[in-house]
């Protein structure tokens, strides 16, 4: 079975721009989250979807936002790119079970 | 705005056991408690998650006290590969809406 994919590895851009990044969840899972993890430093939390709708988000701006799709896989844009965006970004998903499952992270670099 | 907290670091040697513990002072009701193991650009890798009291896997070991406000994950004998940075990762109410919190994170070096 396939596990979580991510799209694409990796990404620069320039400050201003907008960024677009993909997230496939494992087959059967409803629920997708995102995190945010810039270098040298932990996991936060980003935004949970979960069956088309937005569950809850982190302490971040309104420029990051996103949304999941019919087939559950998700996109979560960045607007307004700025330095301190910079980070792999992670996706997980959940099925039933309480478990989040991690893909293998798109690097954004902004320059 | 809570905390999850983990000791920044451990030194450990090859064979020997490993315990890292986790501080989650507002744990959500609900919530489980689950540990990952992350090497360096890559993604989280789940190791075990439990509820309550203990719970063993092929991997590893999770202890949660009565009041889990804590759990300690630990590793027995570990190996030079078990080097990686482990995370806890608890749901979190205390900003009035729910939240995922992951742990500050131990980097955990196993030497030969």
């Amino acid at each position: 079975e396939a596990g979580v994919t991510q799209s694409p590895t990796h990404l620069i851009k320039t400050r201003g721009q907008q960024a677009t990044l993909r997230c496939s969840p494992i087959s059967g899972h409803t629920s997708v989250y995102w995190y945010q993890q810039a270098l040298g430093l932990g996991l936060q939390f980003l935004l949970w979807y979960d069956e088309g709708e937005e569950r809850n988000r982190g302490n971040f701006p309104p420029r990051f936002s996103g949304r999941q799709f019919p087939n559950y896989s998700s996109e979560l844009n960045v607007n307004a790119l700025e330095l301190e965006d910079s980070a792999l970004y992670l996706c997980a998903s959940r099925g039933r079970q309480e478990t989040q499952y991690f893909g293998p992270g798109t690097r954004l670099l902004v320059l | 705005l809570a905390k999850t907290t983990q000791p920044i670091s451990m030194d450990s040697y090859e064979g020997q056991e490993v315990n890292i513990t986790c501080s989650h002072n507002n744990i959500a009701t609900n919530d489980y408690i689950t540990w990952y193991q992350q090497f360096p650009s890559q993604g989280p890798r789940f190791i075990i998650q439990g509820y309550k009291t203990k719970v063993t896997n092929e991997v590893a070991s999770l202890f949660i006290p009565a009041d889990r406000k804590s759990s300690t994950l630990s590793l027995p004998r570990v190996s030079l590969s078990d080097t990686a940075v482990y995370y806890c990762l608890v749901g979190d109410t205390t900003s009035g809406t729910y939240k995922y919190i992951f742990g500050t994170g131990t980097r955990l070096k196993v030497l030969a």
